[in-house]
């Protein structure tokens, strides 16, 4: 069953601007990852940030998680027209990945 | 180190023929995933094998869907007597362990049933 929900479902900016995208999930985790899939192609994996864990950032993106409101944001900094895609969050419930439906992220030049 | 091969990358079908989607994991990965994708949709979990394990098919209909992930071999997705609610992008996963780590995936076989 589904069990991450991205909220925006699509997200519409100018080149330059950040991207903030929350995850919501229902159940404890073990881990949580973020995903990006360019239109027509294989998901990507970004960032996996564990249970323990509450920040983690890698480049231009940063990943927050808080437990206790069973929540995480995936911000992209800086953004640029060739980050536009889909982002899926994906947690991880004991060995099994649920993932959501999905931000849909376009960045303008 | 090749990533996670699928094939075929297209496949059509008519109404009734059965459908096989075959994935190759990444070298050294015991473990396999897939995914079904509708248009404009999320992934939605199917399956969870692990080498001739079934660990978990809670996401795959009961009727028509299997899967095997054989000892030797690719793991195959097998769709019988496919109808055109089948039609979506599957995409496969692989990773070296449960729990914890990072899934890879496939490019994806888009199935159109006509």
């Amino acid at each position: 069953s589904q069990q991450g929900e991205e909220d925006p479902q699509a997200l519409s900016i100018q080149e330059g601007e950040n991207a903030t995208m929350n995850c919501s999930y229902k159940t404890s985790i073990n881990n949580l990852q973020w995903y990006r899939q360019n239109s027509g192609r294989g998901l990507v994996h970004l960032i996996l940030i564990r249970s323990n864990e509450r920040e983690k950032h890698s480049g231009r993106l940063r990943v927050t998680l808080d437990t206790s409101k069973k929540s995480s944001s995936l911000l992209i900094t800086a953004s640029r027209a060739a980050d536009t895609a889909s982002y899926f969050c994906a947690t991880d419930v004991n060995n099994d990945m649920r993932f959501g439906a999905g931000t849909r992220l376009t960045v303008k030049p | 180190n090749a990533g996670v091969m699928q094939n075929p990358r297209h496949l059509v079908r008519r109404r009734g023929q059965e459908a096989r989607l075959r994935c190759s994991p990444m070298k050294g990965h015991s473990h396999v995933y897939w995914y079904r994708q509708l248009p404009e949709e999320g992934l939605k979990f199917m399956v969870y094998l692990q080498k001739e394990n079934i660990i978990d098919e809670s996401g795959m209909p009961k009727e028509r869907f299997s899967a095997e992930f054989p000892k030797e071999g690719p793991s195959i997705l097998r769709i019988q007597q496919v109808v055109r609610g089948d039609s979506a992008a599957y995409f496969c996963a692989s990773s070296p362990a449960a729990g914890g780590y990072e899934q890879y995936f496939g490019p994806g076989t888009r199935l159109t049933v006509t």
